[in-house]
């Protein structure tokens, strides 16, 4: 089964929009999420969340964890044609492995 | 090198042949990963290292995959007898240690299998 679902699979806004991209999980021991930001082959991490209801920040960029409902929110304020990318969200679980676990993306294209 | 380094940036092979794929890790991560990347579907995890060890190989597609890691820096998959469906990208990441610490993605080696 998918253990991390991210919505929509792909979103057109035109520059100035706001944007919130949706990663839901579930892990059975979960340790931490996050953010990737993929353009070409190799993602560029973003953000990472341990503790609920803690916003981090980066620019125009904010990212959220809710541990009870299991989901996580990327926020985009004010949207570039650079921010159009697959939007990645990965989960690591309390396991020996410590691998992560990606969702499929969210593909982000900004229109001029 | 800043950076985690991969190489070759991108491989063309003929089905059957044996491929050897390399990843340069940020210095001082003690942790490595692998990570494949077909066209069109997400990142699948392949195997990690913590240091030189590698306690997880379940991501492995087959037995003709393998990988080692030498003085907890660089680290080679290799890919014997090459099959078409192992045409991908194969990203590798490095972080401070596993787990906790979010993780640094090379460029990635595009592999494709005539």
């Amino acid at each position: 089964e998918d253990k991390v679902v991210q919505s929509p699979l792909s979103l057109v806004v035109h520059e100035g929009d706001t944007v919130t991209l949706n990663c839901s999980y579930e892990v059975t021991n979960f340790r931490s999420l996050l953010w990737y930001k993929q353009e070409k082959k190799a993602p560029t991490f973003l953000f990472m969340l341990t503790s609920s209801g803690i916003e981090k920040k980066s620019g125009r960029l904010s990212s959220i964890l809710d541990k009870k409902e299991l989901f996580s929110i990327l926020n985009i304020t004010a949207t570039q044609t650079g921010d159009s990318a697959i939007y990645l969200c990965a989960v690591v679980e309390k396991t020996g492995a410590n691998n992560l676990f990606f969702g499929t993306g969210t593909r982000l294209t900004v229109i001029p | 090198g800043a950076g985690v380094s991969q190489s070759p940036s991108n491989k063309v092979t003929e089905k059957g042949k044996d491929v050897e794929l390399r990843c340069d890790p940020i210095s001082g991560h003690t942790a490595l990963y692998w990570y494949r990347q077909r066209l069109g579907q997400g990142l699948e995890f392949l195997i990690y290292f913590q240091g030189n060890s590698a306690p997880d190989k379940s991501g492995l597609p087959s037995d003709r995959f393998s990988a080692e890691r030498t003085g907890e820096s660089v680290s080679t998959l290799t890919i014997q007898r090459t099959q078409q469906e192992d045409s991908a990208v194969y990203l590798c990441a490095s972080s401070q240690v596993a787990g906790l610490y979010e993780q640094y993605f090379g460029p990635g080696t595009r592999l494709t299998v005539t």
